[in-house]
């Protein structure tokens, strides 16, 4: 079954405690992305990358890092967490060999509590 | 500052209105234009997407887009009470894969 998963799918942890969320994909997509979704904000962009290390900037990166070393693996690290990224976290991705149309598969969800 | 605006809502409609979503984006360089279904606690999943100027139609679903006026909107025909959701505008824009949604419409549609 194509699919995005994500571990864990629920995560409560405490201020400075590094830790990381999975995002893997079978779908052999380039693209891979990760969104936190707020209450009243909608979806926002952390990183993407469009490749096997390459990797960008979205709209709210502070905080956050990101690798791709396999096409298949996107994980997102948060280095020390604080409490301001208690958030609803999506990874995505898609293929990327046309520009102009780029559907993404989310992943079911990673909610995020920290102390 | 790149931005996608949506009414939050909610937008409420009887089974088997017409349900009018709309969409304005800040960046005239965007490139392509989404619309993503969000149920209550689940991932979103797209519903259509549109690039070129005019409408688009996939079943009850119709995507619209105004390029001049940077507008997109989605007309959902005979609503249905499984309608009810999260209606998420995105945006894509030129050069790369930078995406930016909207905050979402809240539509329900009432038996």
């Amino acid at each position: 079954e194509a699919q995005v998963t994500q571990n864990p799918r629920y995560l409560i942890t405490v201020t400075g405690k590094k830790l990381t969320v999975t995002c893997s994909q079978n779908m052999n997509h380039e693209y891979m992305s990760w969104y936190r979704q707020d209450p009243g904000l909608g979806l926002r962009q952390i990183y993407y990358s469009m490749n096997v290390e390459v990797t960008d900037k979205g709209d709210v990166p502070e905080g956050y890092k990101v690798s791709r070393k396999e096409k298949r693996n996107f994980p997102l690290i948060l280095e020390s967490p604080s409490p301001n990224q208690t958030s609803l976290y999506f990874c995505a991705s898609s293929f990327a060999r046309d520009r102009t149309y780029n559907e993404q598969f989310f992943g079911p969800g990673t909610r995020l509590t920290v102390l | 500052q790149k931005e996608v605006e949506q009414n939050s809502g909610p937008l409420s409609v009887p089974e088997g209105a017409i349900a009018s979503l709309n969409c304005t984006y800040s960046d005239r360089g965007s490139q392509s234009f989404f619309w993503y279904r969000q149920y209550s606690g689940k991932s979103p999943e797209l519903i259509m997407f549109i690039y070129s100027n005019g409408d688009k139609e996939d079943g009850r679903f119709t995507a619209q887009l105004n390029k001049a006026s940077q507008y997109v909107s989605l007309l959902i025909r005979d609503s249905q009470p499984s309608d009810s959701a999260t209606y998420l505008c995105a945006v894509v824009y030129t050069g790369g894969f930078k995406t930016i949604f909207g905050a979402g419409t809240r539509l329900f549609v009432k038996a």
